[in-house]
């Protein structure tokens, strides 16, 4: 069974770097991800999409600052200077042949 | 460039039905499959059915299986989302995503969403 784990939360200061993790359940450590951010009382946003060799393609508009990498089962994204806007709820997505799974989401806070 | 707004929500009772659509345009309809995403107050994102590019293959969520039916017509650039039985469970505000290519693919773009609220 598809499944994917991120911790709930997350906090850094202004300017400071903060990553974000995706894990995969055993068994689907080839899978890629797709990472979506949803800022307050908005929709959600594309930002990226992690294959397993840690190449990433981003969507259209989105700043430098936002980055992705893998290691293992894990999908990473990474903001390299946390801005006030980076303020979200952030969910990895994933799927199957005849499934799609997105994860509980990653609140960020900035400090 | 790339729109997606929906359209239909509001309340409904339980048992009943809704039919929710979604208009595309700034792409081209017919080479992208198309989801439909729900969250409920407070909650996070959950998948509920994806429709590829020709509409010849719909997937659904376990959770919504054999009550809710994906369409689409691509001569108007239109998406629905058919639901039936509807449960208290099925509030939330439902998205409609466009799916990166016309297979099975990840949503690259998002509409702002409608509310559908199940009570009696």
């Amino acid at each position: 069974q598809l499944v994917l784990t991120q911790s709930p939360s997350a906090s850094a200061s202004l300017g400071a770097p903060v990553n974000l993790t995706c894990t995969l359940s055993s068994g689907h450590r080839w899978y890629a991800v797709s990472w979506h951010q949803q800022q307050p009382e908005k929709g959600p946003r594309f930002l990226m999409k992690i294959n397993s060799d840690g190449s990433h393609t981003k969507g259209d508009g989105i700043p430098d600052r936002f980055s992705g990498s893998s290691s293992g089962a894990e999908r990473l994204l990474t903001i390299s200077s946390l801005q006030s806007e980076d303020e979200a709820d952030y969910y990895c997505h994933s799927w199957g042949t005849d499934i799609h799974v997105f994860g509980f989401g990653t609140k960020v806070t900035v400090l | 460039q790339v729109q997606l707004v929906e359209s239909g929500g509001g309340v409904v009772q339980p048992g009943r039905s809704l039919k929710i659509s979604c208009a595309a345009s700034g792409f081209t309809f017919s080479n992208h499959a198309i989801h439909w995403v729900r969250q409920a107050p407070g909650k996070g994102l959950e998948w509920v059915a994806v429709i590829l590019y020709d509409g010849s293959n719909k997937y659904y969520a376990d959770s919504v299986k054999g009550r809710f039916t994906i369409s689409r017509d691509n001569s108007q650039n239109m998406l629905y989302l058919l639901m039936n039985s509807l449960r208290a469970e099925d509030t939330a505000v439902y998205y409609c995503a466009r799916g990166n290519y016309g297979g099975n693919s990840h949503p690259d773009y998002w509409g702002q969403g409608t509310l559908v609220t199940v009570s009696s």
